[in-house]
């Protein structure tokens, strides 16, 4: 299996604050990559796919970046809404696996 | 907008079979270039891809379950289905059922934890 090694695994943030995220690949996968938020209690939701494409109705202040190995997920300017935790996802060779995950708190 | 449920026990004993459904609204499990996939989530824990199956038919399965996982659809019911063996401790999870292409997820149901206990 591919491994998905994300870091930090966790970020103190002020709303208006720019978030970075990293996510790196134990080998070559192109841009397979995809990003989601997962808030408490509730379902991930998709917000990037092929490393760069935002998915349909998220914020353009999201933005994901990479290929090969590394990956980034940006936050332009945090807003209240987006206090969550972020999985980044391999989509090259099944089974997919996940990032370990990365909790964005309040500053 | 397509909407997913799943549906099934909270609690399954040591060594039997977990079925769950996931009901499919606004979509057809039929048609389209589209994957339905179930994935789970140990409580406090991260994310585990269990497998898809597409709409022709066709499954992938997670080699780590495989030995004891079955997914299935029932076309005229617009569902689809988990069946996973010989449960354990370690298969306490929140299960969610979801809908993509080859290599991501874009609509999951709001999921439902399984509790593996006698």
């Amino acid at each position: 299996d591919i491994q998905m090694t994300q870091s930090p695994s966790s970020v103190s943030a002020s709303v208006g604050d720019r978030v970075t995220i990293t996510c790196r690949a134990s080998r070559d996968i192109n841009t397979w990559v995809a990003w989601y938020q997962q808030k408490p209690g509730k379902a991930p939701k998709l917000l990037i796919y092929a490393a760069s494409s935002l998915q349909s109705g998220v914020p353009s202040r999201f933005s994901g970046s990479g290929s090969g190995t590394d990956f980034t997920l940006t936050i332009s300017s945090l807003q209240p809404e987006d206090f969550a935790t972020y999985y980044c996802q391999e989509g090259n060779i099944f089974p997919y696996t996940f990032g370990q995950g990365t909790k964005v708190e309040v500053k | 907008q397509v909407q997913l449920q799943e549906s099934g026990p909270g609690l399954v004993k040591p060594s039997e079979t977990l079925s769950l459904t996931c009901s499919v609204l606004g979509g057809s499990v039929s048609s389209g270039s589209f994957y339905w996939s179930w994935i789970r989530q140990p409580p406090g824990k991260g994310l585990e891809w269990i497998g898809f199956i597409y709409s022709n038919g066709g499954t992938k399965y997670n080699p780590s379950l495989k030995s004891r996982l079955t997914i299935s659809v029932d076309t005229s019911k617009n569902h689809f289905f988990l069946k996973l063996s010989s449960m354990t401790a370690a298969d306490t999870a929140v299960y969610y059922c979801a809908r993509g292409d080859l290599t991501v997820a874009d609509d999951w149901g709001q999921g439902t934890l399984v509790t593996v206990s006698s």
